[in-house]
């Protein structure tokens, strides 16, 4: 067990809809990353919060968003869905801002879209 | 840009012989490399990561691995193989202008009984 919590574990879906992701850092960690894992992308860094500011970006479509709180847990927003969308994402922490640290991953929300 | 090339799918070994999973990376600075496994239906969990020092790196599992900065690899190797080694094995790298990693495309070692 990492100490990272992610809700929840599977999410079905319809296209054109809206889906929340949620994620709780292990505690202590102030960054918090999202990936995506899908078959044909491997696995893709999307963006990373770090105490609440948006610090990094990576292949983050402008349909996605993301934002993490005062209590350093963080969601990812997924709107105007498509079947390409369907994947694991992933959350993971770190204590710091910088990438030396390892990262701690979550299990993952596995999402579908119809 | 930083990237990282695992150059094999799969990776076949008998239990008890020596493993290796094959990483190259390319990045603009000095490379943080690390080690991820991913069991079925599980996150990826932390092996080992390189930063600075000692070419070999020690980690989790009895896994270890070799920094060769001349020939920018990192492969990932452990001297008897379990059949509960069997995994997904991802390398990832950062460099030093950037936060994020990039992860490899990851390689699927199998230990056979």
């Amino acid at each position: 067990d990492s100490g990272v919590t992610q809700t929840p574990k599977h999410l079905i879906t319809a296209t054109g809809q809206r889906v929340t992701l949620r994620c709780s850092p292990r505690s202590g960690d102030l960054s918090v990353y999202w990936y995506q894992q899908s078959l044909d992308q491997g696995l893709q860094f999307l963006i990373q919060y770090y105490n609440g500011e948006e610090r990094a970006k990576g292949n983050i479509l402008e349909r996605f968003s993301a934002q993490q709180f005062p209590d350093l847990h963080s969601e990812l927003n997924l709107s105007s869905l498509e079947l390409g969308d369907s994947a694991l994402y992933f959350c993971a922490s770190s204590f710091g801002l910088a990438g030396d640290n390892e990262q701690f991953f979550g299990p993952g929300t596995r999402l579908t879209v119809l | 840009a930083q990237s990282v090339a695992q150059p094999e799918d799969q990776v076949n070994v008998a239990e008890g012989n020596p493993l290796t999973v094959k990483c190259t990376y390319s990045v603009s600075g000095n490379p943080y490399l690390f080690w991820y496994v991913q069991y079925p239906n599980r996150g990826l969990q932390f092996l080992l990561k390189y930063i600075t020092g000692d070419n070999l790196v020690k980690g989790s599992y009895g896994f270890e691995a070799e920094f060769n900065k001349s020939q920018t690899s990192f492969h990932l190797k452990k001297p008897s193989a379990l059949v509960s080694d069997s995994a997904l094995y991802f390398c990832a790298v950062r460099d030093t202008g950037r936060r994020a990693l990039t992860f490899g495309s990851g390689t699927r070692l199998q230990v056979q009984p």
